[in-house]
């Protein structure tokens, strides 16, 4: 019940396309939905968040869009750039939870 | 540029040292967080520390050995590591670890973490 399973494992978008990631989620507990971006040899750093009472929030070329019903959440990001290669990961935790559970990361590669 | 400090970037140990890996935030920060990271995985909570006491140790083998000094400063002390705990260690803040009425914005904060190699 505490699983994120996200997917693809890894994704190779051409430069101006869009990279779409996907991330399911049981626990109908979760509250709160943030991605997280990597960089090699980097910490992850919080992208975009996301609370379930919207089903869609933008900031820039970065885009969540959320399903409760469906217990789904996606990041869209459009006009991928080559700087935008990197692994990202998908997370949700409880109002009340220090832990967040992360899921299994997806490695973008955006090519020129 | 993070505003969670780590050091040493990197680190090499064999399994009978004693070492320490230490991280340090000013964002004035009450929840302070070890992750470990394996290549290619998710980071794997290790330890948080709420208002300087230790909240939760995800049962973790005791050659790990945390500490908070200060609401600021969070370290992790290593003895007898084996070659399979070589990972990237990582470090991370928020503004509290639980909610005490009102929302939690869950925002973590990671450092760029530290690189241990065991031999």
């Amino acid at each position: 019940q505490q699983q994120v399973k996200q997917s693809p494992q890894s994704l190779i978008v051409q430069k101006g396309g869009i990279s779409i990631i996907n991330c399911a989620y049981e626990n109908t507990a979760f509250d709160y939905f943030p991605w997280y971006q990597q960089f090699p040899g980097k910490g992850p750093a919080l992208l975009i968040a996301i609370r379930p009472d919207v089903s869609e929030k933008k900031e820039g070329r970065f885009t969540i869009s959320f399903n409760k019903s469906a217990k789904q959440f996606s990041l869209h990001i459009m006009d991928s750039q080559p700087g935008d290669s990197a692994t990202y990961f998908c997370a949700a935790r409880t109002g009340t939870a220090s832990k967040l559970t992360f899921g299994t990361g997806t490695r973008l590669q955006v090519t020129l | 540029d993070t505003e969670v400090t780590q050091t040493p970037k990197h680190l090499v140990m064999g399994m009978t040292n004693k070492k320490s890996l230490k991280c340090e935030q000013h964002m004035g920060h009450r929840a302070m967080y070890w992750y470990k990271q394996k290549a290619k995985k998710p980071p794997e909570l290790m330890f948080v520390y709420s208002y300087e006491k230790l909240s939760i140790n995800e049962s973790v083998p005791s050659r790990f050995s945390p500490e908070c000094p200060n609401s600021s400063l969070l370290n992790l002390h290593l003895h007898a590591l084996q070659p399979e705990d070589s990972a990237l260690y990582l470090c991370a803040s928020s503004r509290k670890a639980m909610t005490s009425g009102g929302t939690n914005t869950g925002e973590l904060f990671f450092g760029e973490g530290s690189r241990l190699t065991v031999l």
